[in-house]
């Protein structure tokens, strides 16, 4: 069964450093999505992503965030300068249409932590 | 704006017994719903959804939803619980570029 998979599966970055988290959503899917989880909370959305630009975000994703489709298959979530308070799960999803009656699959999730 | 709510922090229910896991649900316009799944340190994984149609929705693992839009809620159910059961499950609404999610209610079945 096709699914959605997340690299790396933790990180462990200094605060003030960049990181770029990578997702390779399903092959046919053409929205996507990342959602971070603070430690076991609510599940939050940050940005979806549709024909190569940015169809909506939320309060959360600011400056410091931007996400990129580099090649056919990986869509990525860079952070430029981390702050503690991004330590975080963050969920890749991919969708096939964007429709309101469609969900979202989601991979494991990457575990970022900024010390 | 679409939003949901999950009244219940944590459920705990027995094994064998049937287990409810409470959502409330408001939207402008048709409401389009789901239920996602997340056991620890595990991705969301999905469970069903409504779109329309039948007001009970069959999805995997033998939960069901019901929808009731006089009561504008869409609990999960399922008739008797099991101990792998026992996880985080999320409630959402389907907004047209994203989804939005309650809080998520804590289950836990004991043997």
């Amino acid at each position: 069964e096709p699914e959605v998979t997340q690299t790396p599966s933790h990180q462990v970055t200094q605060m003030g450093q960049e990181v770029i988290l990578r997702c390779v959503p399903i092959s046919n899917h053409l929205y996507f999505y990342w959602y971070r989880q603070i430690l076991g909370q609510k599940v939050e959305f940050l940005v979806s992503f549709y024909n190569n630009e940015i169809s909506e975000k939320s309060e959360i994703f600011d400056d410091q965030f931007s996400v990129e489709r580099p090649d056919g298959s990986n869509f990525t979530l860079k952070i430029r300068s981390t702050k503690l308070e991004d330590s975080a799960m963050y969920f890749c999803a991919s969708s096939p249409t964007g429709g309101k009656f469609t969900e979202a699959f989601f991979g494991q999730g990457t575990r970022l932590t900024v010390v | 704006a679409q939003s949901v709510a999950q009244p219940e922090d944590q459920v705990n229910v027995a094994e064998g017994n049937p287990l409810t896991v409470k959502c409330t649900y408001s939207v402008s316009g048709n409401p389009y719903l789901f239920w996602y799944v997340q056991y620890p340190n595990r991705g969301l994984q999905f469970l069903l959804k409504y779109i329309t149609g039948d007001n009970l929705v069959k999805g995997s693992y033998g939960f069901e939803a019901e929808f009731n839009k006089s009561q504008t809620s869409f609990h999960l159910k399922k008739p008797s619980a099991l101990v792998s059961d026992s996880a985080l499950y999320f409630c959402a609404v389907r907004a047209l570029n994203d989804m939005r999610f309650g809080a998520g209610t804590r289950l836990t079945v004991k043997p």
